[in-house]
């Protein structure tokens, strides 16, 4: 089935830093999504992407979706302590809405 | 985005018990979803649960194991039956097709679960 390959697996930085974590596939997306999950909290809708070579920010955060639909990255600029958490990749795993995720990021931040 | 809760929260239960979980909606949405999340994992899908028909599950999780209802569009529940530790998980709920947005897929909190 469709896999979605995410690295790092884990990151600790100190705040101020940038991030960046990407995810790849050998199978094609239509739509990316990128999603947080804080401890103890349901995954948190973070950016969703729609089109091949989409570049779209919110806040400190931009998400591109790849040009060959394969793949997807997404960056923090300068990472504060309320970034830690986990952050996944996901997409739709056929013509239906059901996704399929990457193995996360978890994200540490050094004040 | 969508309101969703889900009840309990959290639980601590006995091998060989079930437990039933509720997800509830603010508004009428199209698709509705059961995630599991084992501890350290990432999401899987154990299935769809359809509106007055039978759920559909993915491979690996079956309908005894994991009975689904969802009576109406606002509101579905999974059953967690005969448990045993290896159920001990996080269970979230997701829905799909909001009257604002019908591509996005959004999470409920999700019900911790402890099996002993």
């Amino acid at each position: 089935g469709q896999q979605l390959n995410q690295s790092p697996q884990s990151m600790f930085i100190q705040e101020g830093e940038d991030v960046s974590m990407n995810c790849t596939s050998s199978s094609i997306f239509n739509t990316w999504l990128w999603y947080k999950q804080d401890p103890g909290e349901g995954p948190v809708l973070l950016i969703a992407l729609y089109k091949a070579g989409e570049l779209t920010s919110n806040g400190r955060l931009t998400a591109q979706f790849g040009i060959t639909r394969k793949d997807s990255f997404l960056n923090i600029s300068a990472s504060i302590p309320s970034d830690v958490g986990i952050y996944f990749c996901a997409g739709p795993l056929n013509a239906g809405n059901m996704l399929t995720f990457g193995g996360g990021t978890r994200l540490m931040v050094k004040p | 985005s969508a309101v969703i809760s889900q009840k309990p929260s959290r639980d601590i239960c006995q091998r060989g018990t079930s437990l039933t979980i509720q997800c509830q909606v603010d508004s009428q949405v199209t698709m509705m979803f059961w995630y599991r999340q084992q501890p350290g994992q990432s999401l899987t899908l154990i299935a769809t649960a359809n509106q007055g028909s039978e759920a559909t599950y993915e491979s690996g999780f079956v309908i005894d194991k994991f009975p689904i209802s969802r009576p109406n569009l606002t509101f579905s529940t999974l059953t967690v039956s005969n448990m045993s530790p290896e159920d001990s998980s996080i269970y979230l709920c997701s829905v799909a097709g909001t009257p604002k947005n019908e591509e996005t897929q959004y999470f409920g909190p999700g019900t911790r679960l402890l099996v002993l």
